[in-house]
């Protein structure tokens, strides 16, 4: 029902990397930024990425975000164990009478 | 420190009503707007709305699935956003957070409270 698209799952192996793509259209992603949350399992969703491509201070490094278009993507590098998340895009849709969208989310397991 | 304390879930029957506090605390809460979101068990999350500031005149706006049932309200002088649900349904049986855009203080979310609402 999101109309923000997100693989289910990605899996890599300790101190791989990463990428989940968020897909949408040109009233979502490519008019406004998108932010990117973490959900460790059983907590509240915490901000990663704001702004297309901020970190939010205490976030490390290996964290990045990207856009093109009416896309965006978020990057972990050197995969931990504690990376162990559920991972959602966000950002404003002006077709939907300016009402914040979520993404479908994407279960990143460390093999 | 930066901190949301939700509050005021429970067990509700369908049709009732139920109001969900959500207390700020180590930051200037009446320059924030402040946004509700709810999922639901096994789920993704789910945006509500968001009430403005005073500045903005306190401007709300909420998603399809709850325009006309929900309202949000805010009272500076408490710190503290309300959720007020009224002709509840199962299907708004979730965990309800708030949380703000402000980034400048990292874009806190709240620890959530359940609402159940079954008979």
């Amino acid at each position: 029902q999101s109309v923000l698209t997100q693989p289910p799952s990605v899996s890599a192996a300790p101190g791989q990397k990463v990428t989940i793509s968020c897909s949408g259209s040109s009233s979502n992603i490519g008019n406004d930024f998108v932010s990117w949350y973490q959900q460790l399992p059983g907590t509240a969703p915490k901000l990663l990425i704001y702004e297309n491509n901020k970190r939010p201070s205490g976030i490390p490094d290996r964290f990045s975000g990207s856009k093109s278009g009416t896309s965006a993507t978020l990057g972990i590098t050197g995969l931990q164990t504690g990376d162990e998340a559920d991972y959602y895009c966000g950002t404003w849709d002006s077709s939907l009478s300016a009402n914040y969208v979520f993404g479908t989310g994407t279960k990143v397991t460390v093999l | 420190e930066v901190q949301l304390v939700e509050s005021g879930g429970g067990l509700v029957q369908p049709g009732g009503s139920l109001k969900l506090s959500c207390a700020a605390s180590g930051f200037t809460f009446s320059g924030s707007t402040m946004h509700w979101v709810r999922q639901a068990s096994g789920k993704g999350l789910e945006w509500l709305g968001r009430i403005r500031t005073k500045a903005n005149s306190y401007a709300t706006v909420y998603a399809a699935s709850v325009k006309g049932r929900f309202t949000i309200s805010r009272d500076d002088s408490k710190n503290t956003a309300y959720l007020q649900m009224n002709s509840l349904k199962t299907e708004d049986t979730a965990v309800y957070y708030c949380t703000t855009h402000n980034w400048g203080i990292g874009g806190p979310w709240g620890q959530g409270t359940l609402v159940t609402v079954s008979s």
